[in-house]
């Protein structure tokens, strides 16, 4: 089955890491995204890419970065700059150019140790 | 920028009643789409119904439907014979239909609405 597989579930970091969070889609989408989900705030999002070796910022990047090396693979990587990176990430992928809705992962909860 | 905001944090409904949840969204935009979606406690965002600026009806999925209203920029969410399994919060998102430019796809937000339901 075509699907989203973020990981790990669960990630713990410590103070000045960088940690990466893995998202792969196998659903042939040309379009993924990056949202983060605090409680009371709903989802941000924080990068997104059209097209392979192409990303943009969304509303809240400071603090995280990206790579699109291939169609399948948009790992996001929190930085020691990210100060409060506590939160649900959700990542997604949708067919660009068309008004399909976005698929997304099940998730992964970051947590300060 | 677009917004979407959702004023409703909580709504409690009666097992087989009916509930109705708010969504208005700010826009300068004509061509859009509109989604509800589900997320239960396991975290999974599910699209419940989605619809399209341009078509006057109203979208329906089975006990799903919605209430738009382009000129108020309003889209509610009614859930019929509401279910033990409809309990989540529900995320109210707009998309742009601009085709154009690099911020085609992206999703903004409402900020959720907790459902509960009784049996």
């Amino acid at each position: 089955d075509g699907g989203i597989t973020q990981s790990p579930k669960y990630l713990f970091r410590k103070e000045g890491q960088n940690v990466t969070l893995s998202c792969e889609q196998n659903l042939n989408h040309d379009a993924m995204y990056w949202y983060r989900q605090d409680p009371g705030q709903g989802l941000r999002l924080i990068y997104y890419s059209q097209i392979v070796n192409d990303f943009q910022k969304g509303d809240i990047a400071e603090g995280y970065s990206v790579s699109r090396e291939k169609k399948e693979s948009f790992p996001l990587t929190v930085t020691s700059a990210q100060k409060n990176p506590t939160a649900f990430y959700l990542c997604a992928s949708s067919i660009r150019g068309q008004p399909r809705p976005q698929h997304f992962g099940d998730g992964t909860r970051l947590s300060i140790l | 920028a677009q917004t979407v905001t959702q004023s409703q944090p909580e709504m409690s409904v009666q097992e087989a009643e009916t509930v109705t949840l708010s969504c208005t969204y700010d826009t300068s935009e004509s061509d859009y789409y509109l989604f509800w979606y589900k997320q239960p406690p396991s975290r999974q965002m599910i699209l419940v119904i989605r619809q399209e600026a341009y078509k006057q009806q109203n979208a329906t999925e089975n006990r799903f439907s919605v209430n738009f209203q382009k000129a108020a920029k309003s889209f509610s969410l009614k859930i019929s014979d509401s279910q033990l399994g409809d309990a989540a919060m529900y995320f109210c998102a707009y998309r742009s239909g601009n085709t154009g430019g690099t911020s085609y796809g992206k999703l903004t937000f409402g900020q959720g609405t907790i459902l509960t339901v009784h049996p």
